[in-house]
């Protein structure tokens, strides 16, 4: 069965750190991999994918995320964190067909 | 472009009451889904249309949802009767491929 996990449902950094935020995931064929942004009251956006390309994959404002079918992990980083991406991050995972399966979300907290 | 357009962003209603959602996918997706976020439970998959037909509707939680989608450009989510616990954001996206694309929300308040 397809599975997407996400460590730690909270991660806080200081403005300028790095940000890591990972996910693991389980699937007997390749998947394609997601890493979706939501700010509060907002839809999910997304910030990249992964369809079997390239395994570093670059997304919007600065993200992106490796893809390391030795490890099963899909981790999500940006260099410098911003105030701006305090947000909540979800990974995702779709095994052809139409459905896809998400994480139960990290909530990146960014201190000044 | 615009993007999924769901309406209304906010309902309040009483228990007992029915609710219905509507969404209007992007133009040229042949995929809408329906999802509910809430604290306790995460985002949850409620049911998927492909070309305008149900194809799992697995995670409706009881007879009280019902969804439809009449055409390429139109969807709705129905509760009848509501409750309280059906308070959540419903989302509704849409895909032409692999990646979904999400409206804003509907913000759900059951009295």
């Amino acid at each position: 069965a397809q599975s997407v996990t996400q460590l730690g449902s909270h991660v806080s950094v200081s403005e300028g750190a790095l940000v890591l935020l990972r996910c693991n995931y389980s699937s007997s064929v390749p998947p394609y991999l997601f890493w979706y942004v939501q700010y509060p009251n907002q839809g999910l956006q997304l910030l990249l994918k992964y369809t079997s390309a390239a395994t570093l994959v670059k997304g919007i404002n600065g993200f992106e995320a490796e893809f390391k079918k030795s490890e099963t992990s899909f981790h999500l980083t940006k260099p410098s964190a911003h105030m701006s991406d305090a947000a909540e991050y979800f990974c995702a995972l779709r095994k052809g067909g139409f459905k896809t399966i998400f994480g139960a979300g990290t909530r990146l907290f960014v201190k000044a | 472009d615009a993007g999924v357009i769901q309406s209304p962003r906010h309902e309040v209603t009483e228990m007992g009451q029915e609710v219905t959602l509507r969404c209007k996918p992007i133009s040229g997706h042949n995929s809408l889904f329906w999802y509910r976020q809430t604290m306790m439970r995460g985002l949850e998959l409620l049911i998927y249309f492909n070309n305008n037909v149900p194809i799992d509707d697995s995670g409706m939680p009881e007879d009280r949802f019902s969804a439809k989608m009449p055409n390429a450009s139109f969807s709705t989510l129905k509760i009848q009767p509501s409750e309280p616990r059906d308070s959540a954001v419903y989302f509704c996206a849409s895909s032409r491929e692999e990646t979904q694309y999400f409206g804003p929300g509907t913000r759900l308040l059951v009295l």
